[in-house]
Formats: structure tokens, C-alpha cells, sequence
């Protein structure tokens, strides 16, 4: 069974940082592509971040572009990401998915003084 | 970057009915590839999202068959033949041709009237 489980969500004061992790299990982790996607309280998604198989290739969405880093581990089957500058704007709940077909059950970031 | 415009945003149906959802996109989304990699995403209240559709209309496993897609270029639909309770959610298309970033539509929600 594919399984994917964040963690390191919370709150944080904003210009502060924060490191999600994303432990997987079931599937072939280092073939895949990896994303972080959030969602804003009573919003809609959006695409953060992604990873290719090796950790070769990543992209970001303008909004996270130079706060945020995707990295993984394919030895320990996790994928993180880690935010610094962390704003107002980034309060969300962020998911990590595989392949654009598996989610994770989510964990919420809270930036507020 | 690729707009994705879901109308309506607001679906009111009747259990039992069909429902239709449009997705119209600001470019083409065939790949150089000649793939069009345009997906529908469900997301139950409290749940994560979960996959229906990947390339336009081929339904994911587990999916049930009155889930369908269809379109090509620009437009899209999503269409639930006979509308059940479970069904209550919003759905999502997305675009994964034109990355990054892969892009989301605003969302439509659906509710039993």
C-alpha cells in the first residue's frame, strides 16, 4: 500500500523557518517525481514545488522562488522541504505527492506573530 | 503561465442527475509529445485531494465509471453520469503540459441541492 505521511508543520513567526518532511513507503520511491502542493484555508491548490527521481532537477513557484528548497533522500524514502522567510501569505496546508496521483494526508503551516 | 478557467464554481445537483464541469485553458495543452496532459482532481470535505482523470479522459484505478472526461486543445469536461452523496466535493482540473508551473483551475464545488 502507497503511503505518504508529512510532518513538521506548525506555527511559526513570520521571517521564521520551517522543515517538512514526507516519509514514504509502498512504491519505488526513487523513480518518482515528488511535489509539495498547499492549499490556503478555504482556498484552492497550488503547486510549490517539485523534484525529479534523483534530486537532479527541482523548480518552484514564484511565490516560494528563493525561501524555499525541495530535497529528498532516496536511501531513507523522505522528501523535505524547507522554508525560511516564512510570510503571512504562507499559511497553508502542504501536501507532498507522488506523481501528480498520490497525496499525503497534509500538514499545516501557520506563520502568524 | 497557463490559466485554467473551471466554470461553473458553483454546482448544485440533484442526486440521481448528471453534472458537467468545464475547464478551458489559456493555450493548447497538446504536448510536444502529442499527449495533453490535463487531469481532474476530487477533494472530499476534510480529505485530501484524490486523482479521477490523467490525460484527459482515462479514469484511475478505482474510479468509478460514471467519472468521465473528455475534450482536446483548449477545452475540457468532467462529467458525473448519475450523481451520488459521495460525490459532494470540489473538483480541480490541472495542467501538466506547459511546466512550471503546472497549474490548477479556481475549483468547483459540488453540493446536493
Amino acid at each position: 500500500e502507497v503511503q505518504l505521511v508529512e510532518s513538521g508543520g506548525g506555527v511559526v513567526q513570520p521571517g521564521g523557518s520551517l522543515r517538512l518532511s514526507c516519509a514514504v513507503s509502498g512504491f519505488s520511491f526513487r523513480n518518482d517525481w515528488m511535489y509539495w502542493v498547499r492549499q490556503a484555508p478555504g482556498e484552492g491548490l497550488v503547486l510549490v514545488s517539485h523534484i525529479n527521481g534523483d534530486g537532479t532537477g527541482t523548480t518552484y513557484a514564484d511565490s516560494v522562488k528563493g525561501r524555499f528548497t525541495i530535497s529528498r533522500d532516496n536511501a531513507k524514502n523522505t522528501l523535505f522541504l524547507q522554508m525560511n522567510s516564512l510570510r503571512a501569505e504562507d499559511t497553508a496546508v502542504y501536501y507532498c505527492v507522488r506523481s501528480l496521483y498520490s497525496w499525503g494526508q497534509g500538514t499545516l503551516v501557520t506563520v502568524s506573530s | 503561465d497557463v490559466v485554467l478557467t473551471q466554470s461553473p464554481l458553483s454546482l448544485p445537483v440533484t442526486l440521481g442527475q448528471p453534472a458537467s464541469i468545464s475547464c478551458r485553458s489559456s493555450q493548447s495543452l497538446v504536448s510536444i509529445d502529442g499527449n495533453t496532459y490535463l487531469y481532474w482532481f476530487q477533494q472530499r470535505p476534510g480529505q485530501s485531494p484524490r486523482r479521477l482523470i490523467y490525460e484527459v479522459s482515462n479514469r484511475d484505478s478505482g474510479v468509478p465509471d460514471r467519472f468521465s472526461g473528455s475534450g482536446s486543445g483548449t477545452d475540457f469536461t468532467l462529467k458525473i453520469s448519475r450523481v451520488e452523496a459521495e460525490d459532494v466535493g470540489v473538483y480541480y482540473c490541472m495542467q501538466g503540459t506547459h511546466w512550471p508551473p503546472w497549474t490548477f483551475g479556481q475549483g468547483t464545488k459540488v453540493e446536493i441541492q
